[in-house]
């Protein structure tokens, strides 16, 4: 099994909602990653966790809130977000986030439009 | 600093030609080098990745690229494009040795026509 598993796969939401984005993956991988994608741009890095630990937050606004329950398992809070946050989301993972060699599984994304 | 120059935001080719996509990277350590794919509204799904092996490194769907450290360059081939190679492509780059943050190109998309 080497997928990455994310859902929903559309999700529509006004400014005042919660709601979240899940991601699962079941290959082992230590390291599991939240990525933003604007139209026609290369996704952009928001969030690592290794080992279920968040190592990394590139300066991502509050509105956005991960969590890692356990290592199979990412999620990502959303709450009172702008439009401009509309995007696709991306979840990946990687054996390793030390081990520069090895590579990313990506999900298939969700696409969040907010209204 | 690593970064990634892929040249050319849209490539044409017909049907059967030959794909060349551009990579050029910049890194101070020996990198790790991958291409990825992205079909429309689907995620990003790994062509190859060159760690420091083989240079010629071969991929899925028939891609292949090179690893040129003179040239700096990783540029991802196919001898013969099918209409369902239409895509969006990223390069990307990681680092050896330390932070491990995948660097991505601006993506180039490939169009092919019959």
């Amino acid at each position: 099994d080497t997928e990455v598993t994310q859902t929903p796969k559309h999700l529509v939401m006004g400014m005042t909602n919660k709601k979240s984005l899940k991601c699962e993956q079941h290959m082992g991988h230590r390291a599991m990653y939240w990525y933003k994608q604007k139209a026609k741009k290369p996704p952009e890095l928001m969030f690592v966790y290794s080992y279920e630990k968040l190592s990394i937050n590139e300066s991502v606004p509050s509105r956005f809130s991960p969590e890692c329950p356990n290592s199979s398992l990412l999620n990502l809070h959303l709450h009172a977000l702008q439009p401009e946050d509309s995007a696709l989301y991306l979840c990946a993972s990687s054996q390793s986030f030390v081990e520069a060699r090895t590579e990313a599984f990506f999900g298939q994304g969700t696409r969040l439009t907010v209204v | 600093a690593q970064s990634v120059t892929q040249l050319g935001s849209h490539v044409s080719v017909s049907e059967g030609a030959l794909v060349l996509l551009r990579c050029n990277y910049s890194s101070s350590v020996p990198p790790y080098l991958f291409w990825y794919v992205q079909y429309p509204n689907q995620g990003l799904q790994l062509l190859l990745k060159y760690t420091s092996a083989a240079t010629l490194v071969k991929g899925i769907n028939g891609f292949e690229a090179e690893f040129k450290k003179s040239e700096t360059s990783f540029h991802l081939t196919k001898p013969s494009a099918h209409m369902s190679d239409a895509a969006e492509y990223f390069c990307a780059v990681k680092a050896s040795g330390g932070y491990n943050k995948l660097i991505f190109g601006a993506g180039t998309r490939l169009a092919v026509h019959p």
